[in-house]
């Protein structure tokens, strides 16, 4: 399977701040990459499909403008919560995937806003 | 996609087999079943996946049911690594999307 890293592991930032999370497809050319978070104890939302060179689609309630993803390689892509709030802190994770191929998960990158 | 089902935990004592069930039963005949586990903390983990036929890998067993309306996923050995949340996923190989979207899961707890 794929190896995929996160970068950072966890964030802690100020309200209001935006932060950047990083998603690397290290041996896998990754056609799509997937952004997904997770709350305590709940299972994994969906938030966004993305193809490489084309804009994200984003699940039903994931506001694009507030979560920016950018997908400019076939092994980079990255997630921006902008202007974050305490409410958008999560365990925040990306996949990747090339065709009808599983999908690849990296290990999580846990986002708290102060 | 459709839904899945799965018991919301299960327990299991350590070296002994474990049988982790997956109720689908609005199936359709193009669907994927995908088992990934989570461990705390971490991102889930490809465990195997099948369409019809049982499958075996290092890891794990997969068993389809003949009408597809339900599988298992074997681990024949349990260790205390293996304690995880199991989730089964659908998904269409011939839709426009490669999407997954997850249920619950079941947690698995091995007791020494």
């Amino acid at each position: 399977g794929a190896v995929v890293s996160q970068h950072p592991s966890r964030v802690i930032c100020k309200s209001g701040t935006s932060v950047k999370i990083e998603c690397r497809s290290l041996d896998f050319q990754a056609t799509t990459m997937f952004w997904y978070r997770q709350f305590p104890k709940q299972s994994l939302m969906l938030m966004a499909t993305s193809n490489e060179g084309s804009k994200a689609t984003y699940e039903q309630g994931v506001e694009k403008d507030k979560f920016l993803i950018n997908h400019a390689s076939l092994t980079l892509s990255t997630l921006t919560v902008t202007s974050a709030h305490p409410e958008d802190s999560s365990f925040y994770i990306c996949s990747v995937g090339r065709g009808r191929e599983t999908q690849y998960f990296g290990p999580g990158t846990r986002l708290l806003v102060l | 996609d459709a839904k899945t089902t799965q018991p919301n935990s299960m327990e299991s004592n350590e070296e002994e087999p474990v049988h982790l069930p997956c109720n689908h039963s609005t199936i359709s005949g193009t669907d994927y079943i995908h088992w990934y586990r989570q461990l705390p903390s971490q991102g889930p983990e490809y465990v195997i996946h099948g369409l019809t036929s049982n499958v075996n890998n290092r890891m794990a067993s997969l068993a389809i049911a003949e009408d597809r309306k339900s599988s298992t996923l074997i681990l024949h050995r349990a260790t205390l690594r293996d304690a995880a949340v199991y989730y089964c996923i659908l998904r269409d190989n011939w839709g426009t999307g490669n999407q997954f979207y997850f249920g619950t899961g079941t947690s698995l707890t091995v007791i020494p």
